[in-house]
């Protein structure tokens, strides 16, 4: 089955500065890469996702970069602010129809300074 | 809408006693989950229900059933807690066609 890993699993940055997360996949079907931010005692909700027929995607500060051919995608936030502080996590399925079932990374804490 | 709710926010439970986490969701969604989260775990799948009257074991499976009893709803249940099922469950709900899944805000379950 589909396996995903990331890293780090923690990161600490200035205010200001970017950040990068990284994940790997496993199952070379998967073609839906979502990513998730949880803030302390919240739920999980999305913040951006990709598909496996773009390369890449931005959303004001955030951006997802996908490497089909090595399996990889990862998370890049710009001009870090103190509320970008949670917990994010990367997942991968191979989407829609009547499953869809998410294998999720185990997450990266990350801290941005003042 | 509420989108997805789960009932209880917290319970502490003792080694052996049962329970049943319960789960709705109003945005007409076909899929439902029941994920845990550990720390530096990540979230694992434990069940989950491709459509109504239909469920399917996920990665962890052992120790929870599940029900769909309607579009709407599915529940978890612990039959016999175990310390080793402290954790925080989390519910969510996705529509057939589209891939984003939609979380609820999850119910702290301490087995002591």
């Amino acid at each position: 089955g589909e396996n995903v890993e990331q890293h780090p699993s923690t990161l600490s940055v200035q205010e200001g500065d970017s950040a990068v997360i990284k994940c790997t996949y496993s199952d070379s079907a998967s073609n839906y890469f979502p990513w998730y931010k949880q803030e302390l005692g919240k739920r999980p909700q999305l913040i951006i996702d990709i598909r496996s027929n773009v390369g890449e995607k931005k959303d004001q500060r955030i951006a997802v970069t996908l490497n089909k051919t090595a399996k990889h995608f990862s998370l890049h936030i710009t001009e870090t602010q103190p509320e970008d502080s949670a917990v994010y996590f990367c997942a991968a399925s191979m989407g829609g129809g009547s499953q869809g079932n998410l294998i999720f990374g185990k997450g990266t804490k990350l801290s941005v300074k003042p | 809408n509420a989108g997805v709710t789960q009932t209880p926010k917290f319970q502490v439970l003792k080694t052996g006693q049962s329970m049943t986490l319960q789960c709705a969701q109003d945005m007409n969604h076909n899929s439902m989950y029941w994920y845990r989260q550990d720390p530096g775990m990540g979230l694992r799948l434990i069940y989950y229900s491709a459509s109504e009257g239909t469920t399917d074991k996920g990665e962890v499976p052992n120790g929870y059933n599940v029900s769909r009893l309607n579009k709407r709803e599915f529940s978890l249940r612990l039959e016999s807690a175990a310390p080793s099922q402290t954790s925080v469950y989390f519910c969510a709900s996705r529509a057939w066609g589209t891939d984003t899944q939609y979380f609820g805000p999850g119910t702290r379950l301490t087995v002591l």
